[in-house]
């Protein structure tokens, strides 16, 4: 199992730029979700989506758009990418949306907006 | 609202000798804590988790951390440091007001020395 995983892993975008950041998970878990870690900030919850079909805002979700393509496929798009959204995203899945339920995270996309 | 504040920004530790990261939370309902360790350039890995059972959690690769309900603490111990243990590690509270959100603290550098 690979668990989830992201594409792509580095990424270098100029500002107004679009891109869309792809994440999997092969676990049949039903909840997805996107964090922002920035540093001295610890991570931040962007979007995300308590099973298939539906999509919520969280902390930190201006600027930033998603889509549960199906239950594996969660993906977020910039859709006018701005200095501001330089940062390091991280995908995570769990079984459910539940306060003591573990979030298993890709490997990271590193994003730098110029 | 739920909130966590991991009290070193950077921890240093000789080869062989305790390991103490400290973390305090705030939460109106009954929280569960965790935390999570990520080395550089991965993903989050979880070591532990606390969810109204037992108060001392033991995790993965030696450590385990003490729910302190009267201190509101959740601190992270492991007698002896390796140097494979140097990662950023993050304390993380939810509760039942929260639902799916993980409130991040902003993390604490370990560094060992031989």
């Amino acid at each position: 199992n690979a668990g989830v995983t992201q594409t792509p892993k580095f990424q270098v975008l100029k500002t107004g730029q679009s891109m869309t950041l792809q994440c999997a998970q092969d676990m049949n878990h039903n909840s997805m979700y996107w964090y922002r870690q920035d540093p001295g900030m610890g991570l931040r919850l962007i979007y995300y989506s308590a099973s298939e079909g539906t999509t919520d805002k969280g902390e930190v979700p201006n600027g930033y758009n998603v889509s549960r393509l199906n239950k594996r496929e969660f993906s977020l798009r910039l859709e006018s990418a701005a200095p501001s959204q330089t940062s390091v995203y991280f995908c995570a899945s769990s079984a459910w949306t539940g306060f003591d339920n573990e979030q298993f995270f890709g490997p990271g996309t590193r994003l730098t907006v110029l | 609202a739920q909130s966590v504040t991991q009290l070193d920004s950077h921890v240093s530790v000789s080869e062989g000798t305790p390991v103490l990261l400290r973390c305090n939370y705030s939460s109106s309902y009954s929280p569960s804590l965790f935390w999570y360790v990520q080395h550089p350039n991965k993903g989050l890995q979880l070591l532990l988790k606390y969810t109204s059972a037992a108060t001392l959690v033991k995790g993965i690769n030696g450590f385990e951390a003490e729910f302190k309900k009267s201190e509101t603490s959740f601190h992270l111990t492991k007698p002896s440091a390796h140097m494979s243990d140097a990662a950023e590690y993050f304390c993380v509270v939810s509760d039942l007001n929260s639902g799916y959100a993980l409130n991040f603290g902003k993390g604490t550098s370990l560094l060992v020395t031989p």
